[in-house]
């Protein structure tokens, strides 16, 4: 079974453009999270979709969206990238909460440099 | 708002020892999971812990989930180098209205030989 698959893994960018990462989660799984993961600040919840819907907002400012597609793949778009926003951005994918019996799965991460 | 706090942050052990890490939350919840990540990687599943008392072993790792004290557990048993990474607790709980996955902030841990 294929895991939670990220794309691409490496990602420079300069400050000001706009960045595009994407996710494909596990067959059957519904709902993709986003997290950012900034050195030295750990994991930071940006993002739940599910079944084409965002059902939950971390604390970011709206230039953080994404959105979720029918086949439940899933994209982030950070616009007017900023330094700060470099980090590692990571992407889980889970039955929905109600069934997480088996917990959330990552995939292995976008790395984004802002320059 | 979800507090997740982990100690000790840094955790150097000698191999062969045991230790423990700590795991706080501050809201009710029955859902956590212990996640490993070696460094320029991603998070691998340890473990998922669904109810109080819960108690789950794996090699040389063990752990546990107290509900009533929002504690778990993660046990070191005999540290190999291999062990060496960070470790994070994580806890699926309401925020607001809807579920959310709050993580702590991972324990570096360094197995010395």
């Amino acid at each position: 079974e294929a895991g939670v698959t990220q794309s691409p893994t490496h990602l420079i960018k300069t400050r000001g453009q706009q960045a595009t990462l994407r996710c494909s989660p596990i067959s059957g799984h519904t709902s993709v999270y986003w997290y950012q993961q900034a050195l030295g600040l750990g994991l930071q919840f940006l993002l739940w979709y599910d079944e084409g819907e965002e059902r939950n907002r971390g604390n970011f400012p709206p230039r953080f969206s994404g959105r979720q597609f029918p086949n439940y793949s899933s994209e982030l778009n950070v616009n007017a990238l900023e330094l700060e926003d470099s980090a590692l951005y990571l992407c889980a994918s889970s039955l929905f909460p109600g069934q997480v019996a088996h917990g959330y799965t990552f995939g292995s991460g976008t790395r984004l440099t802002v320059v | 708002e979800l507090k997740v706090e982990q100690n000790p942050l840094f955790l150097s052990m000698q191999e062969g020892k045991n230790y423990t890490i700590y795991c706080n939350y501050s809201t009710t919840s029955d859902r956590l999971y212990w996640y490993r990540q070696d460094p320029g990687k991603s998070l691998e599943s340890l473990f998922v812990l669904l109810s109080n008392g819960a108690v789950k072993q794996e090699g040389r790792l063990m752990a546990s989930l107290d509900t009533k004290a929002r504690l778990s557990t993660l046990h070191i048993t005999a540290a190999v180098h291999d062990l060496s990474a960070t470790y994070f607790c994580a806890v699926d709980a309401l925020s607001g209205s809807a579920r959310q996955l709050t993580f702590g902030s991972g324990t570096q841990l360094t197995v010395l030989p």
